[in-house]
C-alpha cells in the first residue's frame, strides 16, 4: 500500500530564515505531487503541483519554491521567510491521471516569529 | 479554471440529527468530486467520492448526490455523532488539466450533544 511521510511536523523559524520541508511517497510510482497551504482556519490553498520529475507548476507568486529531485520526493523551500508563511503545510500524492484522490500527509505546522 | 462554492461556513446540529452541505461547481466538464473531513490539528482525509456517471452513492451513514444538471453536489451524513464533528471540504476535478482538484472554502461541522 502507498505511504506518503512528510517532516518535520512542527517547525519554528525566524523571520528571514530558510526553509526546507520534505515529503516523500512510498509504493508507488511517477505519482502527482502536490503542496498545500492552509491558514488557521482556512481553506486548502494549492502552492505547488508535480506531474513528473523536474516539472514543477506554481499557483500561486510567493517567496516559495518547490523542486522535485527524485520520482517519489518533493521538496518545498524558501531562501527568506516572511510572516506571512506561516501555516499548516500539506503535501499530497495522487495517481496519474483523471479522477484520482488526493492523499495528504500530516502536514507542516510552521511558526514565524 | 474550475469555481467551487460551499455552503454553509459553518453547520450545527444535534446529536442523531442530518447534516447537509451543498457544493456548486463552474465548469460543466467537472467529472470527479470528492469530499475531505479535516479534524482540529489533523489532515484531510478522503471520506468519499463521486463520478459524473453517477447520481448517488452511499457510505453506511454518509451519501453524496450529484445534479449535473445544476451543476451542484451534497453531502448528507445521518445520525450525527460527536466524532462527526470537524471541517468538511467539497473538491471538484478540473476538466482541462490533467484532473488537479479545486477545493471549496470548507465547513465547520459542530454537533452538540
Amino acid at each position: 500500500s502507498q505511504t506518503i511521510h512528510q517532516w518535520p511536523a512542527t517547525l519554528v523559524q525566524p523571520v528571514g530564515s530558510p526553509l526546507s520541508l520534505e515529503c516523500t511517497v512510498e509504493g508507488t510510482s511517477n505519482p502527482n505531487l502536490y503542496w498545500y497551504r492552509q491558514a488557521a482556519g482556512r481553506g486548502l490553498q494549492l502552492l505547488f503541483y508535480s506531474v513528473g520529475i523536474g516539472q514543477i507548476s506554481s499557483e500561486v507568486p510567493q517567496n516559495l519554491s518547490a523542486s522535485r529531485p527524485q520520482d517519489r520526493q518533493f521538496i518545498l523551500s524558501s531562501k527568506k521567510l516572511l510572516l506571512s508563511d506561516s501555516g499548516f503545510y500539506l503535501c499530497a500524492w495522487s495517481l496519474t491521471g483523471y479522477n484520482s484522490p488526493l492523499h495528504f500527509g500530516n502536514g507542516t505546522r510552521l511558526t514565524v516569529t | 479554471g474550475e469555481n467551487v462554492e460551499q455552503h454553509p461556513s459553518t453547520l450545527s446540529v444535534q446529536e442523531g440529527d442530518s447534516a447537509v452541505i451543498k457544493c456548486t461547481y463552474s465548469d460543466s466538464a467537472s467529472n470527479y468530486f470528492p469530499w475531505y473531513k479535516q479534524e482540529l490539528g489533523k489532515r484531510p482525509q478522503l471520506i468519499i467520492d463521486i463520478r459524473s456517471n453517477v447520481g448517488e452513492k452511499k457510505d453506511q451513514r454518509i451519501a453524496v448526490t450529484l445534479n449535473k444538471t445544476a451543476k451542484h453536489f451534497s453531502l448528507h451524513i445521518t445520525e450525527t455523532q460527536p466524532e462527526d464533528s470537524a471541517v468538511y471540504f467539497c473538491a471538484a476535478s478540473e476538466a482541462d488539466s490533467w484532473g488537479k482538484l479545486q477545493f471549496g472554502a470548507g465547513t465547520q461541522v459542530v454537533v452538540t450533544p
